[in-house]
């Protein structure tokens, strides 16, 4: 079974730049969360989705930073613009309702702003 | 608020040595706990878990226990290897989320 997609898996960009970050679950799942993991801060989670829906976007650092899930199978994270500070590794998570407490990361997005 | 505390790393250690990697936590109601693993350059992945006071929670010769009276979870490892080189998070759930501690590097040399 594919596990959880995430791409691109390294992105390199300009501050000032749109940055687009994209995000497959596992199938059947139904929830899906949004993580950035620095040196400094560690594993900071940005939101998460139930059901399609945004749940618990309090984690988003600032307006910069927006996320969609137009339908169950796909995700987005857009930042824009960008700044040298969101120079992070970005990960993607899914669960299943049936077993909300063991998400399922994929390989993670490594994000270099100049 | 619901926090996790785990020991600061890097730990290193020789292979074959006895492993403990301490975890505390803080929670209103009564949480699952869990150790995820992160191996160089992959997301994290769940390693074992526990769902109430006194469960163990094993997998791949790691244990670690539910211990309520002292909050904590404290991750263990009877003879470890090169391969168990990784990053280990200590994490307890809330509603929907995971909380995670900040991650322990652990090195072993051959």
């Amino acid at each position: 079974d594919a596990g959880v997609i995430q791409s691109p898996r390294h992105e390199v960009t300009e501050m000032g730049q749109e940055v687009t970050l994209r995000c497959k679950p596992i199938s059947g799942h139904n929830s899906l969360f949004w993580y950035r993991q620095t040196m400094m801060r560690g594993l900071e989670l940005l939101i998460y989705f139930n059901n399609n829906v945004p749940i618990d976007d309090s984690g988003m650092p600032e307006d910069r930073f927006s996320a969609k899930m137009p339908n169950a199978s796909f995700s987005t994270l857009k930042i824009q613009p960008s700044e040298p500070r969101d120079s992070a590794v970005y990960f993607c998570a899914s669960s299943f309702s049936g077993n909300k407490e063991t998400q399922y990361f994929g390989p993670g997005t490594r994000l270099l702003v100049l | 608020g619901d926090s996790v505390t785990q020991m600061e790393g890097p730990v290193t250690l020789s292979e074959e040595a006895f492993l403990t990697i301490n975890c505390t936590y803080t929670a209103t109601g009564y949480p699952s706990l869990f150790w995820y693993v992160q191996y160089p350059g992959e997301g994290l992945q769940l390693l074992l878990k526990a769902t109430k006071a006194d469960d163990k929670g094993s997998n791949k010769g790691f244990e670690a226990t539910y211990r309520k009276e002292t909050t904590s979870f404290h991750l263990e490892k009877g003879s470890v290897q090169v391969s168990d080189s990784a990053v280990y998070f200590c994490a307890l759930s809330v509603d929907d989320k995971i909380i995670f501690g900040k991650g322990t590097r652990l090195h072993i040399l051959p």
